[in-house]
């Protein structure tokens, strides 16, 4: 699996774009990328993922580069309530029952 | 739609005490996890399961065992609990051909204390 790389911790306020970066430098032709959202006392809750270009649902927006070595997750307008840690995880379909969580970022959202 | 339930959610256990967590899903998933995250870290894999009947090995597997006789549910089994594995377990699965790579539907999470 690609090794991720990610800030620990952002902070921001309400009402904000926040764009959380993650650098995978050797991700592989058939790996995804993929975001999870974690917030305390739950488990981590899926919310997008894409292969290249840009991807967008109700939750988020996902950029990848051409190069595929980083990607951006962009939540628009944040509230107190995505205060939460944000999971980049990239692989494919085979190889995935492996150690994939890493520390994660911590976003902060103030009022 | 319940997704994946875990049981117990809180459970506080002394040293060499055994107990079993379950995990049940109904999405009719074949790929199932076990967890544990301990904290300000993330979700190490202990054991998974690619089918009814079968089980393997993940990252930190040592002091747990585990068990998928029905298809929707995952066992976790701590026969003699220890102070290190106090921590927070979450289950999870996934549709056929993916995995928590690409997808995966996690549980509230259970609260193991050992003491």
């Amino acid at each position: 699996l690609a090794k991720t790389t990610q800030p620990i911790s952002m902070d921001s306020y309400e009402g904000q774009e926040v764009n959380i970066t993650c650098s995978h430098n050797n991700i592989a032709t058939n790996d995804y990328i993929t975001w999870y959202q974690q917030f305390p006392s739950q488990g981590p809750r899926f919310i997008i993922q894409g292969y290249k270009t840009k991807v967008t649902n109700e939750v988020a927006s996902l950029f990848i580069p051409a190069d595929r070595k980083s990607s951006t997750l962009s939540l628009p307008r944040v509230s107190l309530s995505d205060t939460a840690v944000y999971y980049c995880l990239v692989g494919g379909n085979t190889g995935g029952f492996k150690t994939i969580f890493g520390a994660g970022t911590r976003l902060f959202v103030k009022a | 739609n319940a997704g994946v339930t875990q049981t117990p959610k809180f459970r506080v256990l002394k040293t060499g005490q055994s107990m079993t967590l379950l995990c049940a899903q109904d999405m009719n998933h074949e790929y199932m996890y076990w967890y544990r995250q301990d904290p300000g870290m993330g979700l190490r894999l202990i054991h998974y399961s690619v089918g009814e009947g079968t089980t393997a090995k993940g990252e930190v597997p040592d002091g747990y065992n585990v068990s998928r006789l029905k298809k929707q549910n995952f066992l976790l089994g701590l026969e003699s609990a220890a102070p290190s594995q106090t921590s927070v377990y979450f289950c999870a699965s996934s549709p056929p051909g993916r995995t928590p790579v690409t997808e995966a539907f996690f549980g509230q999470g259970t609260r193991l204390t050992v003491v």
